[in-house]
């Protein structure tokens, strides 16, 4: 039971447009929502993330949505760039202590063309 | 600045060894995790550490254990390594629980 879903496994934009990921979530308990980035042969990196008690958190080129009432988030960068070529894992999370559930998707494959 | 280190980076087991990953992070983080990166399948998470002292599972323990030597380190011990046990290892710390962590470069291992 896939309670984070990253239904797009990849997606191709031309540098200098707009690239959208999207996620999907099940669990209504999720509070707190990250995205990571990765490169080949690398750990995964923190980009961004948002609470539940917001719907837009920006950060430069980037910015995440939160639309709880479809359980939805997405990453938008703009403008994409050749460097943003990377896997994208979405994570959710319920909080801490004993409950504590860090949940990634499956992540999504962005490339970007000069 | 250093971050969190995995040793090491690549391993070949046969089957029924054992061998023990390390992973010691220098940011004074309360909480330490170990993931594993399947193709297809994400990270899950195989076990982690809220605080020193403390070890909980998470959704892909059978097989493992952990130790959580001090506030630094996180070993993550395969007893009888199995094939299915080959992937990518990635270790991880955060300053609390569910706030965003910081991931090693990764292990990866493969099992023979």
């Amino acid at each position: 039971d896939q309670q984070v879903k990253q239904n797009s496994p990849s997606l191709s934009v031309q540098e200098g447009r707009i690239s959208i990921l999207n996620c999907d979530y099940t669990n209504s308990m999720f509070d707190y929502f990250l995205w990571y980035k990765k490169y080949p042969a690398e750990g995964p990196t923190f980009l961004i993330s948002i609470s539940s008690i917001k719907d837009k958190n920006e950060d430069g080129r980037f910015t995440v949505f939160l639309n709880k009432s479809a359980k939805h988030l997405s990453l938008h960068i703009v403008p994409s760039q050749p460097g943003d070529s990377a896997v994208y894992f979405c994570a959710a999370s319920e909080g801490g202590g004993s409950n504590y559930k860090l949940t990634f998707g499956k992540g999504t494959l962005l490339t970007v063309n000069p | 600045n250093a971050g969190v280190t995995q040793t090491p980076k690549f391993q070949v087991l046969k089957t029924g060894q054992s061998m023990t990953l390390q992973c010691a992070q220098d940011m004074n983080h309360n909480s330490m995790y170990w993931y594993r990166q399947d193709p297809g399948m994400g990270l899950r998470l195989i076990y982690y550490s809220a605080s020193e002292g403390t070890t909980d599972k998470g959704e892909v323990p059978n097989g493992y254990n952990v130790s959580r030597l001090n506030k630094r380190e996180f070993s993550l011990r395969l007893e009888s390594a199995a094939p299915s046990q080959t992937s990518v290892y990635f270790c991880a710390s955060s300053v609390l629980l569910s706030t965003e962590a910081f991931f090693g470069q990764g292990t990866r291992l493969t099992v023979v």
